[in-house]
C-alpha cells in the first residue's frame, strides 16, 4: 500500500516532442507528490510538485496532470530538449507525521538532438 | 548557502570495516533523512530524523545507525560493512511548510560506497 509504481523504466524521444512518465499509487492518505530531476553524478532536484486539490500543475515545459479517482499522477514534458536527458523520479508523501516520501523506481530519459 | 553537504564523496571500504558519513545543512531544516540509491531500485529510506536528538527507521535500516547530535548535521554509521552496501547514499533535508503538510526535500550531492 505504501508503494508508488513508475512506468516506463526508460524512454527515448526525439528533440521537440513529449515525455510522458506516469506514476500510479494506493494509499490514499498521500497527499503530496513531487518529481525529482537526477543527472549522472548529482543528487535529485526537485522539479514540480502537486498537491490534490488540483489536477494539473504547469511550470515552464513541465506538467503534472493529477487524477485522484484513478490514483495515478503523470510528468509531460513538452518540447523536450537534450538538456532534459536524466533519470526523473516521482515520489508521494504524508500530510502528517514523519513527511517520508516514498519514491518510484526512477525513469531514465533520453532525448536524442 | 552551501544547501546539503556530504563527506566523503567516495569511499572504498573492506568487508568488516566501520565507516560514518557526515550529512551537513545549513538551512536549519528540522527533518532530515539518508537514503540509498541503488539501480532499478530507487531511492530507499534508511534512516530520517524529525528534529535534533530523535531519529527512526526507515525502509531499509539493518546494518546502519544513525545520530542527530546538532540539529545542522546527520551521521549515518556503518559499524561492519558487507558488499551488500555497496551503493550511493543521499542525505536530504526539510523543513515544515506553513500549512503543515510535507516540504520539498533538498538532497545533497551523494556518497558513492564501495565495499569489497
Amino acid at each position: 500500500q505504501q508503494q508508488v509504481k513508475q512506468s516506463p523504466q526508460s524512454l527515448i524521444v526525439q528533440k521537440g516532442g513529449i515525455s510522458i512518465i506516469n506514476c500510479a499509487y494506493e494509499n490514499t492518505a498521500f497527499d503530496y507528490f513531487p518529481w525529482y530531476q537526477q543527472f549522472p553524478g548529482k543528487g535529485p532536484a526537485l522539479l514540480i510538485a502537486i498537491r490534490p486539490d488540483v489536477s494539473e500543475k504547469k511550470e515552464g515545459r513541465f506538467t503534472i496532470s493529477f487524477n485522484k479517482s484513478a490514483k495515478q499522477f503523470s510528468l509531460h514534458i513538452m518540447d523536450s530538449q537534450p538538456g532534459d536527458s536524466a533519470t526523473y523520479f516521482c515520489a508521494a508523501s504524508f500530510n502528517s507525521g514523519t513527511y517520508k516520501y516514498i519514491f518510484g523506481t526512477g525513469t531514465r530519459l533520453k532525448v536524442l538532438a | 548557502n552551501a544547501g546539503v553537504t556530504q563527506t566523503p564523496k567516495f569511499r572504498v571500504l573492506k568487508t568488516g570495516q566501520s565507516m560514518t558519513l557526515l550529512c551537513a545543512q545549513d538551512m536549519n531544516h528540522e527533518y532530515m533523512y539518508w537514503y540509498r540509491q541503488d539501480p532499478g531500485m530507487g531511492l530507499r529510506l534508511i534512516h530520517y530524523s524529525v528534529g535534533e536528538g530523535t531519529t527512526a527507521k526507515g525502509e531499509v535500516p539493518d546494518g546502519y545507525n544513525v545520530s542527530r547530535l546538532k540539529k545542522q548535521n546527520f551521521l549515518l554509521g556503518l559499524e561492519s560493512a558487507a558488499p551488500s552496501q555497496t551503493s550511493v547514499y543521499f542525505c536530504a533535508s526539510s523543513s515544515l511548510s506553513t500549512s503543515g503538510g510535507a516540504e520539498t526535500q533538498y538532497f545533497g550531492p551523494g556518497t558513492r560506497l564501495l565495499v569489497l
